[in-house]
């Protein structure tokens, strides 16, 4: 069965500080790798994803299949980065999403 | 086009009532979703629509539940005989064949 981990609940960092928020995946088949972020009193959205292999609000997140990893980075946070972070997989043909706990990032000025 | 939708945003039921929510999705996408989201977990997938056809259901899904995709727009989900765990956000996401999924703001449901 498929299994997203987030091992940490809350990061809080200063302005300017680098992030890193770490998910590991479980899976048997060729995942599909997201990051979702809901910012406060918003719905849940979509950040980026791993085939497109972009930078999104100057976050990346590179899919690391020998260590099962999908971390997201960014060099320097603002304070908009505040907000709840959900690493998910796609598995089947049905694309339903399996997510992680989530992880909380406070960015203070 | 504003989004997925969801109705009522909150709801506060007693324990054993039954009760509904809809779900309307964005025009013209063909998957519907439905996850249940508990205080400190992430969201937790309960049933799948292709157009009208619920092609997968979690077994999470108890035989209280039930969920519907009339003529392959929106969606209603129906808890009969609510318990104190059924206390969760409800949420709905939609999305074309293959392409994002887009959730709505979620139903809160409080079963006292």
């Amino acid at each position: 069965a498929q299994r997203v981990t987030q091992p940490e609940k809350l990061l809080s960092v200063f302005k300017g500080a680098p992030v890193e928020l770490k998910c590991n995946y479980s899976y048997s088949g060729s995942p599909e790798l997201f990051w979702y972020v809901q910012y406060s009193r918003q719905r849940l959205q979509l950040l980026l994803r791993h085939i497109s292999r972009e930078s999104i609000k100057g976050f990346t997140a590179d899919l690391n299949k020998g260590e099962t990893s999908f971390h997201l980075k960014k060099p320097f946070a603002q304070e908009e980065d505040s907000a709840m972070y959900y690493c998910a997989l796609i598995s089947g043909a049905n694309s339903k999403l399996t997510f992680g706990k989530g992880i909380t990032l406070s960015v203070r000025p | 086009d504003t989004g997925v939708s969801q109705d009522p945003r909150h709801k506060i039921t007693k324990r054993g009532q039954n009760v509904t929510f809809r779900c309307d999705p964005i025009s013209e996408h063909n998957r519907l979703y439905w996850y249940r989201q508990t205080l400190g977990q992430g969201p937790e997938f309960l049933t799948y629509f292709q157009n009208e056809a619920q092609l997968e259901k979690s077994r999470l899904l108890s035989d209280r539940f039930s969920a519907e995709r009339p003529k392959g727009s929106f969606s209603t989900l129906e808890i009969q005989r609510t318990e104190q765990g059924d206390s969760a956000m409800y949420l709905c996401a939609s999305s074309p064949l293959s392409g994002e999924q887009y959730f709505g703001p979620g139903t809160r449901l409080t079963v006292t």
